[in-house]
């Protein structure tokens, strides 16, 4: 079966700092990856997504990701992290054909001013 | 662009009471899907509309039910309310499809179960 996996419940970095969130999905195929993040008491908004093409893929608010076919990874990656970072952050699969769309469990971010 | 708006933003029920919720996708988009989500379980996908059909379904109980109207705006409808229904419930909308492109997702219904 499909699923998602986000290793780290909470992450803590200090403000500057680079950051790396880690996202491991389970499918037969290459997948749809898409990282969202959500701010207390919102919704989720598009961080960036991965369909095909050049593994390193750019989103928004300076974040980008790597999609690694042998490792089943999309990890999620930001040089310097800022403190408006602090939220949580989902990674998920879109399983083409099924009309399947699995999301991870999150991983919540602190950033220590 | 006007983005993916629900109503109402936040909600009360008492055990055994129904509730209907709406989300309207941005203009376009054809599919609607609703997700809820809770603190113990995460990010669960109920059901997926296009074109007024629903495509798709989570692991829900019967009393969790959808329809998407002909200018896809969809309703999600809960029956017999139960304490455990207390989450926010997303509503998220997409050109094609969930699993073919990305989602945009409205800002969520807070519903409480009292």
């Amino acid at each position: 079966a499909q699923s998602v996996t986000q290793p780290d419940i909470h992450i803590t970095v200090s403000e500057g700092a680079s950051l790396e969130l880690r996202c491991n999905y389970s499918y037969g195929a290459t997948p749809y990856l898409f990282w969202y993040v959500q701010s207390p008491g919102q919704g989720l908004q598009l961080l960036l997504k991965y369909f095909s093409g050049d593994t390193l893929v750019q989103g928004i608010k300076g974040f980008e990701a790597e999609f690694k076919r042998s490792q089943s990874s999309f990890n999620l990656r930001k040089p310097s992290v800022h403190w408006s970072d602090a939220a949580e952050y989902f990674c998920a699969v879109g399983v083409g054909g099924t009309y399947k769309y699995i999301f991870g469990t999150g991983t919540r971010l602190k950033v220590l001013a | 662009k006007a983005g993916v708006t629900q109503t109402p933003r936040y909600l009360i029920k008492t055990r055994g009471q129904q509730v209907t919720l709406s989300c309207s996708p941005i203009s376009g988009h054809r599919s609607v899907s609703w997700y809820q989500q809770t603190p113990g379980q995460g990010l669960q996908f109920l059901f997926e509309y296009f074109s007024e059909t629903q495509r798709n379904k989570g692991n829900f109980p019967g009393r969790f039910s959808g329809r998407q109207f002909s200018n896809s705006r969809s309703e999600m409808n809960v029956s017999t309310l139960e304490l455990g229904d207390s989450a926010l419930y997303l509503c998220a909308s997409s050109l094609n499809g969930a699993s073919s492109g990305e989602q945009y997702f409205g800002p969520g219904t807070r519903l409480t179960v009292t």
